[in-house]
């Protein structure tokens, strides 16, 4: 099993409003990915966990609130956000990169729209 | 300092024609990952292949196939018999030793297979 669900898979939101996207894997993997990607650009990375602990944040504006509960989810909790804000917002994981690099497995993105 | 160039923004092709997207690297690192990743319409990135920088055998694998010359810092993607379904962004990333976790994008070649 190579997937990586994400839900929703589209959310429309107010600029008051909280939500969460949540991302999940089964594939033992103990690094997990946000990335955010805005129309014909390539995805920029957010934030990485790995093993739960969080160990890049690429300088990521704190309405965006990551959250890694176990080895198998990740969320992004939103508050506040900006029109600018919208994209897809895309979950990858992998193995944790130590003396190599493993290929990152994507989700399919939440396609996000703040209002 | 990493970098990943895909000079080529689009390209358009006839159904069975061969087409090849570059890519050129810039690292400092001795020991790197190079990957292509493909993203349909439907937006989940998907992994094609792998490279480290100690292999420099090319691959084929059923109408892909990829050189990879560190001469030239090129890791060029190369698909045969073009079809319809080969119409994505195609996605260009290194990794180095610095940080494994961390992916380099290049901004992506959009492929147009026409019938």
């Amino acid at each position: 099993d190579t997937e990586v669900t994400q839900t929703p898979k589209h959310l429309v939101m107010g600029m008051t409003n909280k939500k969460s996207l949540k991302c999940e894997q089964h594939m033992g993997h103990r690094a997990m990915y946000w990335y955010k990607q805005k129309a014909k650009k390539p995805p920029e990375l957010m934030f990485v966990y790995s093993y739960e602990k969080l160990s890049i944040n690429e300088s990521v504006p704190s309405r965006f609130s990551p959250e890694c509960p176990n080895s198998s989810l990740l969320n992004l909790h939103l508050h506040a956000l900006q029109p600018e804000d919208s994209a897809l917002y895309l979950c990858a994981s992998s193995q944790p990169g130590t003396s190599s690099v493993s290929e990152q497995f994507f989700g399919p993105g939440t396609r996000l729209t703040v209002l | 300092a990493q970098k990943v160039t895909q000079a080529q923004t689009e390209i358009s092709v006839v159904e069975k024609e061969d087409v090849t997207l570059d890519c050129v690297y810039e690292t400092r690192d001795t020991t790197y990952y190079l990957f292509w990743y493909k993203q349909p319409p439907s937006g989940e990135l998907v992994f094609l292949i792998r490279r480290n920088s100690f292999d420099e055998q090319n691959e084929i694998s059923g109408r892909y196939s990829w050189n990879f010359q560190k001469s030239t810092s090129s890791f060029n993607f190369t698909i045969t018999a073009s079809q319809v379904v080969d119409s994505a962004v195609y996605f260009c990333a290194l990794s180095g030793a610095y940080n494994f976790n961390k992916f380099y994008f290049g901004s992506g070649t959009k492929l147009n297979v026409k019938p």
